[in-house]
Order: C-alpha cells, then structure tokens, then sequence
C-alpha cells in the first residue's frame, strides 16, 4: 500500500530536549516536504527536498533541520524545542506536479 | 508568484444543504488544480483534480469546474452529509521559484449538523 509514514503520532517533550520526527515513504517519490499546520493560519512549509542529499527552506525553517540521505527518509530534526514549536506537523512526498501524498500528522507539544 | 485564495471558514451548513466552497489563484500559466480534504485526526489526500482550462473534477459527489477566465475552482456539493464534516484546501501544483513547490489555500473548515 502505497504510505507516508510519520512517527510518533504524538509527542510530549520540555523545553531544549533534542527530538527526531521520521518519515518514511514506499512510493521511490523525489519531492519530500515538512509542513506546520496552526490554527488560522493554515499549512506553513518548514523544509522541502527536490532529491537525495538536496535540501531547501521552505517558510519557517527557523528552529528546524531536516536531511535526506535516503530517498525514502525524511527525518525533521528539533535541536533544541521552544513551546512555540507547539503544533501539528505532517510530512508529504510527491512526483513533480501531481497531487501530494500526507502523513497521518505528529501532534506535538513542547512545555 | 502563486498565490491561492480560499472563502474564510468555519462554514456551517445543515445535512442535504448545498455547499460551495470559493477558491481563487494567482498562477503564470494554466497549471493543475487540486482540492485536498483533511478529515479530524487525519492527514491531507486528494479530493479531486483539474490539469486544464473547463475541465472538471469530481469525487465523492464533490465538483469543481476549472475556470480560466475567473481563475477560479470553486468547490461544490449538492447535498452534504455530516461525514462530509472536515477542512478543505485548495492547491496548485508548484511553481513557486520555478521550481515544484506546491501552493496551499488557507483551509476551510466545514461542519455540518444533522
């Protein structure tokens, strides 16, 4: 079955503790992206990756890093989580110019 | 660059009544539009599709007519039911920068009452 796969669905941390959010897709797609999603405020884009080993900013890349060292992986990295990190986040993959595909979401909190 | 615009929500409708949703963009040439639903708890998927000028999409009773002249993709719904109850996007398929990197509308919330 075609699948973007995010873990963990939700998550729980405190201030400053580095933390990984994975994503993994079985559809060999080039395009990946990260995406915030807040409360009147829509689908904010963090990072995207047009391929292996290439990565760009996306709206909101502050606080964020991500890599791609496999085409299927897509891990968004929070070096340092700040409560307004507090959001829910999805990760997408895609061919060029077709309709995306979402993960399920990762709801996180930072207290 | 693209833009898209969507009507603010929540929209609140009764069950059987119609809906439309509005949608507007701002794109260089005659790209693909989408419409995504977002149903509570869950991801986006694709709800339907438009790759040119008057064509229409459709999917689940859900319509949207590709409108060059307006550069408009209206969603419709003759008659919603309470499961239709969700957030609705309205996409282009990229173009920013030149590059694929697609355009999401803001999101419109529809709840519909039994």
């Amino acid at each position: 079955e075609a699948q973007v796969t995010q873990n963990p669905r939700y998550l729980i941390t405190v201030t400053g503790k580095k933390l990984t959010v994975t994503c993994s897709q079985n559809m060999n797609h080039e395009y990946m992206s990260w995406y915030r999603q807040d409360p009147g405020l829509g689908l904010r884009q963090i990072y995207y990756s047009m391929n292996v080993e290439v990565t760009d900013k996306g709206d909101v890349p502050e606080g964020y890093k991500v890599s791609r060292k496999e085409k299927r992986n897509f891990p968004l990295i929070l070096e340092s989580p700040s409560p307004n990190q507090t959001s829910l986040y999805f990760c997408a993959s895609g061919p060029g110019g077709s309709p995306l595909h979402f993960g399920n979401g990762t709801r996180l909190t930072v207290t | 660059g693209d833009s898209v615009t969507q009507m603010e929500g929540p929209v609140t409708l009764s069950e059987e009544a119609f809906l439309t949703i509005n949608c507007t963009y701002t794109a260089t040439g005659y790209p693909s539009l989408f419409w995504y639903v977002q149903y509570p708890g869950e991801g986006l998927q694709l709800l339907l599709k438009a790759t040119k000028a008057d064509d229409k999409g459709s999917n689940k009773g859900f319509e949207a007519t590709y409108r060059k002249e307006t550069t408009s993709f209206h969603l419709e719904k003759g008659s919603v039911q309470v499961s239709d109850s969700a957030v609705y996007f309205c996409a282009l398929p990229g173009g920013r920068g030149g590059s694929y990197i697609p355009t999401f509308g803001r999101g419109t919330s529809l709840i519909v009452h039994p």
